[in-house]
């Protein structure tokens, strides 16, 4: 079984201070890991995805399969970075997609 | 292009009433998801459709849940007869037809379900 573990409910840091939301998971095969966002009174929408590589709005996200891991960072710290985070994971050629209990982020100005 | 939509945003219901939620996705995508967040969880799989066709409905909790994709367009979820236990918030989800690799989920924005 698959399996997503977000350990923070609540990360609170301060504006310019580096951030890292923690993902762990667990899954037999080769996963495929996401991160998505929900900001206040939106829907929740992709943010950035392994397979990419790439950095979104200041974000990198590395999977570490060793680890297990695909930890969200990001340097700096913005007070519009304030959101909802959920790890995600993929898996079958149906993509039938696993989240974690999601980490509140709280940027304070 | 318009996104993934769902009526109502809100339901409040009696225990033992019967509510149907509806999910209209993207245009084009073969894929329709549903997904339940309750409180203070994490946002649980329910089913998914491929066009009509359900592929994976093992997360439905049991058999009070009845989803259906008529025409592989827009889909219901029912709750009949509604227990306490089913308030949350239920997400629909589409995504383009699988290739390679998972295409990203475009999510509505959701239905609070209150059932008292």
């Amino acid at each position: 079984a698959q399996r997503v573990t977000q350990p923070e409910k609540l990360l609170s840091v301060f504006k310019g201070a580096p951030v890292e939301l923690k993902c762990n998971y667990s899954y037999s095969g080769s996963p495929e890991l996401f991160w998505y966002v929900q900001y206040s009174r939106q829907r929740l929408q992709l943010l950035l995805r392994h397979i990419s590589r790439e950095s979104i709005k200041g974000f990198t996200a590395d999977l570490n399969k060793g680890e297990t891991s695909f930890h969200l960072k990001k340097p700096f710290a913005q007070e519009e970075d304030s959101a909802m985070y959920y790890c995600a994971l993929a898996s079958g050629g149906y993509q039938k997609v696993t989240f974690g209990t999601g980490t509140k982020l709280q940027v304070i100005p | 292009e318009a996104g993934v939509t769902q009526f109502p945003s809100h339901s409040v219901i009696e225990k033992g009433q019967t509510v149907t939620l509806r999910c209209d996705p993207i245009s084009g995508h073969d894929n329709l998801y549903w997904y339940r967040r309750v409180m203070g969880k994490e946002i649980k799989f329910l089913l998914h459709f491929v066009k009509e066709s359900k592929q994976d409905e093992s997360g439905m909790p049991n058999n009070r849940f009845l989803a259906e994709r008529t025409g592989g367009t827009y889909s219901t979820l029912k709750v009949q007869p509604a227990e306490l236990e089913d308030s949350g918030v239920y997400f629909c989800a589409s995504s383009h037809k699988t290739g390679v690799h998972n295409s990203p989920l475009h999510f509505g924005n959701g239905t609070r379900l209150t059932v008292t």
